[in-house]
């Protein structure tokens, strides 16, 4: 099946550095989400990009829908404690159709004080 | 509002034992999904349905499974009998027409 690479799995810095991680994929996707999970609850959804080239801000988060429709980005700025979690992108691709999404691995933020 | 409801939160059972998993989606969506997620796979999608009726159930493992949406308001995920490998977080997840997925807390199964 279709597959979403994220990266990097896991990321450990400093509160008040930026972050920044990626989502590629080998086929073209129509949407990108991108989600959040906090230690024992379900994914909330941060932002979504609907078009090539999309770039969108939600507070300190940017997200970038690829040009090539292949890949996303999401960016942090400035990261705070409640920023710890882990970051999902999640896929909506023409072949499985308006309702199934692709997800990625994850990648897991740590945040030191 | 309320959001999606899943109930058990957490789930402890023996093996060979029936397992009911259960869902209140949001008010008003007609979209219904059940994921799977474990750290070897992630995030699985098992079924989901549309107005109470099961459009794509192919993510749904073997026949130990089965999902059932009586109504609008309610739906539930059985396993039957649970094996230790059935061991996951099992999220809920609603939406109305093509707007995006909103997820449950989740039901931490452990199967010994």
């Amino acid at each position: 099946g279709q597959q979403l690479n994220q990266s990097p799995q896991s990321m450990f810095i400093q509160e008040g550095e930026d972050v920044s991680m990626n989502c590629t994929s080998s086929s073209i996707f129509n949407t990108w989400l991108w989600y959040k999970q906090d230690p024992g609850e379900g994914p909330v959804l941060l932002i979504a990009l609907y078009k090539a080239g999309e770039l969108t801000s939600n507070g300190r988060l940017t997200a970038q829908f690829g040009i090539t429709r292949k890949d996303s980005f999401l960016n942090i700025s400035a990261s705070i404690p409640s920023d710890v979690g882990i970051y999902f992108c999640a896929g909506r691709s023409p072949i499985q159709g308006a309702q199934k999404l692709v997800f990625g691995q994850g990648t897991r933020l740590t945040i030191n004080p | 509002d309320a959001g999606v409801i899943q109930s058990p939160r957490h789930e402890v059972t023996e093996m060979g034992q029936e397992v009911t998993l259960r869902c209140k989606p949001i008010s008003g969506h007609d979209y219904l999904f059940w994921y799977r997620q474990t750290m070897m796979r992630g995030l699985e999608l098992l079924i989901y349905f549309n107005n109470n009726v099961p459009i794509d159930d192919s993510g749904m493992p073997e026949d130990r499974f089965s999902a059932k949406m009586p109504n609008a308001s309610f739906s539930t995920l059985k396993i039957q009998p649970s094996e230790p490998r059935d061991s996951a977080v099992y999220f809920c997840a609603s939406s109305s027409g093509t707007r995006e997925q909103y997820f449950g807390p989740g039901t931490r199964l452990t199967v010994t």
